[in-house]
């Protein structure tokens, strides 16, 4: 089983729609959640993080957290032709000794939003 | 512009030559990582620097060596590197080991 798991895709929805991106982990003492947006041919680049339970809105992002279940979650309301990327799903484990700054990453799903 | 600066962008270099990737960030953070990513794979976490020490080693063959002088450098040293050592190398730093990262632009390091 893979630590970090997503599907890869790709996710194509219309222009304007909700994209809704999964991700789940295996690890129970995992703390801390993060979402990266990579462009092809680009370095990641930060979107959403989130350590609590619940939802968490910027804009037109929303994530979403279940420990319980081990399941993140992204929202994008009004997708747009500029949101097609590759959304990578970080988890990192609770803090200090061997898991300090130990980010384990997911593949990345593919999304394409169509005109 | 991401606060982060890796120099070179591209890198094609045999397997007997010795090379060096430099990162830099401009962020004020003191937690610095190297990463590499593969096609089809996820990003591989290689090593972590708190303070200039090197506190994690995911179990990077030798021919890949890190050095820290300083909270705002990173450098990753190669020698002897292998044709599956081809991959986008990434730097991040953050602020602690538990703060988002934040990426430099990588360098696209091709071997012959």
């Amino acid at each position: 089983q893979k630590e970090v798991e997503q599907n890869s895709g790709p996710l194509s929805v219309p222009e304007g729609a909700i994209a809704s991106l999964n991700c789940t982990y295996s690890d129970r003492g995992s703390q801390s959640f993060f979402w990266y947006r990579q462009y092809s041919g680009k370095s990641p680049e930060l979107i959403m993080f989130i350590y609590s339970n619940g939802d968490k809105e910027d804009g037109r992002f929303t994530a979403q957290l279940n420990k319980a279940s081990q399941y993140v979650s992204l929202l994008i309301r009004d997708s747009q032709p500029s949101d097609s990327a590759t959304y990578l799903c970080a988890v990192k484990r609770g803090s200090g000794g061997t898991s300090y700054g130990k980010l384990t990453f997911g593949q990345g799903t593919i999304l394409t939003v169509h005109p | 512009e991401t606060g982060v600066t890796q120099t070179p962008r591209h890198l094609v270099m045999g397997m007997t030559n010795k090379k060096s990737l430099k990162c830099e960030q401009h962020l004020g953070h003191n937690a610095m990582y190297w990463y590499k990513q593969s096609a089809k794979k996820p990003l591989e976490l290689m090593f972590v620097y708190s303070l200039e020490e090197r506190v994690e080693n995911n179990s990077v063959p030798s021919r890949f060596s890190p050095e820290c002088p300083n909270s705002s450098h990173l450098f990753l040293h190669l020698h002897t590197l292998q044709p599956e050592d081809s991959a986008l190398y990434l730097c991040a730093s953050s602020q602690g080991g538990n703060q988002p990262q934040h990426f430099g632009d990588g360098t696209r390091l091709s071997i012959l």
